[in-house]
């Protein structure tokens, strides 16, 4: 299994553009995680889908946050404005039922705004 | 939740044994410890779990008092590849979703 994969790698955008960060979990895990990573707050939770339905949101920064999860292989971050503020690593996290408390990482997504 | 307190960052040699202690005084009792690595521009990647005792796996050993207040990462012969920060969390077993991750350990290894 190639594990969990993020695109893109990185992405560079001026302030107000919209901006779309992609995940593909680990094929049979059933949960999915967006974290946030910066220097001065760590790792933050976004959001959890449980089953392709989101759980909690309640991470999620503001309204211009937003996330999908169509279906059982792909996932989508939306920040739409963007601000500088939201210049941080995203990493999508899958889980597999019957190893409940391991997570498995995609590589991120370095974000910077401008 | 429980939260846990680990060192901000230690160093160590190439060959050496390294441990690192993190205190976790609020354990629930169906709470379990779990260790967490992370290179630069990489996500976490899990290293081990414990309740109690005494856990090892080809990565690491995991330490577990009686009282269960603290655990102890034990990395045998580490190499310049283990320079990484070192995460440990505690959480139920069957926990859904909620992780409080620290700061973390920066563990630096040297020639």
């Amino acid at each position: 299994d190639a594990g969990v994969i993020q695109s893109p790698r990185h992405e560079v955008t001026e302030m107000g553009q919209e901006v779309t960060l992609r995940c593909k979990p680990i094929s049979g895990h059933n949960s999915l995680f967006w974290y946030r990573q910066t220097m001065m707050r760590g790792l933050e939770l976004l959001i959890y889908f449980n089953n392709n339905v989101p759980i909690d949101d309640s991470g999620m920064p503001e309204d211009r946050f937003s996330a999908k999860m169509p279906n059982a292989s792909f996932s989508t971050l939306k920040i739409q404005p963007s601000e500088p503020r939201d210049s941080a690593v995203y990493f999508c996290a899958s889980r597999d039922r019957s190893t409940n408390e391991k997570l498995f990482f995609g590589s991120g997504t370095q974000l910077s705004v401008l | 939740l429980a939260k846990t307190t680990q060192p901000i960052s230690m160093d160590s040699y190439e060959g050496q044994e390294v441990n690192i202690t993190c205190s976790h005084n609020n354990i629930a009792t169906n709470d379990y410890i779990t260790w967490y690595q992370q290179f630069p521009s990489q996500g976490p990647r899990f290293i081990i779990q414990g309740y109690k005792t005494k856990v090892t796996n080809e990565v690491a050993s995991l330490f577990i008092p009686a009282d269960r207040k603290s655990s102890t990462l034990s990395l045998p012969r580490v190499s310049l590849s283990d320079t990484a920060v070192y995460y440990c969390l505690v959480a139920p077993r069957n926990s859904n979703y909620q992780l409080i991750w620290g700061a973390g350990t920066k563990l630096i290894i040297k020639p």
